[in-house]
């Protein structure tokens, strides 16, 4: 079983829907859940972080933990053709982060 | 932030060679990382390398595979040894940022090998 499971998509949506994401764990010691976007030949960038269970938003993007159920998701609001990348989910007990596969995403003009 | 560069941005390399990438970061780091990501797979950490010191391989990654250089504060290379397709993937480098869970990449290292 691996550390991270996340469903690798691909995902297709029009614009301005509300994109889903979402990953489950299994190391119960994780503190610090990530969210990183990965645009086409970049590196991963930090888009959202959360420390232990709750919600977490940020303009469009809501990022929510729930530790009981070792489950994580992201939304996006309103998406836009600019929020077509990779997503992937890491989480962390210390500085090492450990990835989830990455879900990529389109939204179609 | 801090802002990563690596070199070559994209190779082909032939099966039974090396190749080096070159990490270089604009302001000091203590923590450096190797990662590889293969399609479809997760991003896997290979090494931890701190400046100073022997760097930390994860679990099914060797040094003789994978040696790392790391000589100051704002460099590192990754050398990948005697290659075969199997070696074909995308890696990257990353930094340490001010938060544990923070880390900055660079744009990635695109190794091909035939």
């Amino acid at each position: 079983q691996k550390e991270v499971e996340q469903d690798p998509g691909p995902l297709s949506v029009p614009e301005g829907a509300i994109v889903s994401l979402n990953c489950t764990y299994s190391n119960s010691a994780f503190q610090y859940f990530m969210w990183y976007r990965q645009y086409s030949r970049k590196g991963p960038e930090l888009l959202m972080y959360t420390y232990s269970s709750g919600n977490k938003e940020d303009g469009r993007f809501t990022a929510q933990v729930d530790k009981s159920s070792k489950y994580i998701s992201l939304f996006i609001r309103d998406s836009q053709p600019s929020d077509s990348a990779t997503y992937l989910c890491a989480m962390s007990d210390d500085y090492k982060l450990s990835f989830g596969a990455g879900t990529t995403v389109t939204v179609r003009a | 932030s801090a802002v990563i560069s690596q070199k070559p941005s994209r190779d082909i390399c032939q099966r039974g060679t090396s190749l080096t990438i070159q990490c270089q970061v604009d302001s000091q780091v203590t923590m450096m990382f190797w990662y590889r990501q293969q399609p479809g797979q997760s991003l896997t950490l290979i090494a931890t390398a701190n400046q100073g010191s022997e760097a930390t391989y994860e679990s099914g990654f060797v040094i003789d595979k994978f040696p790392i250089s790391r000589p100051n504060l704002t460099f590192s290379t990754l050398t990948v040894s005697n290659m075969s397709p199997e070696d074909s993937s995308i890696y990257l480098c990353s930094v340490e940022g001010d938060r544990p869970y923070e880390q900055y990449f660079g744009p990635g290292t695109r190794l091909t090998v035939t």
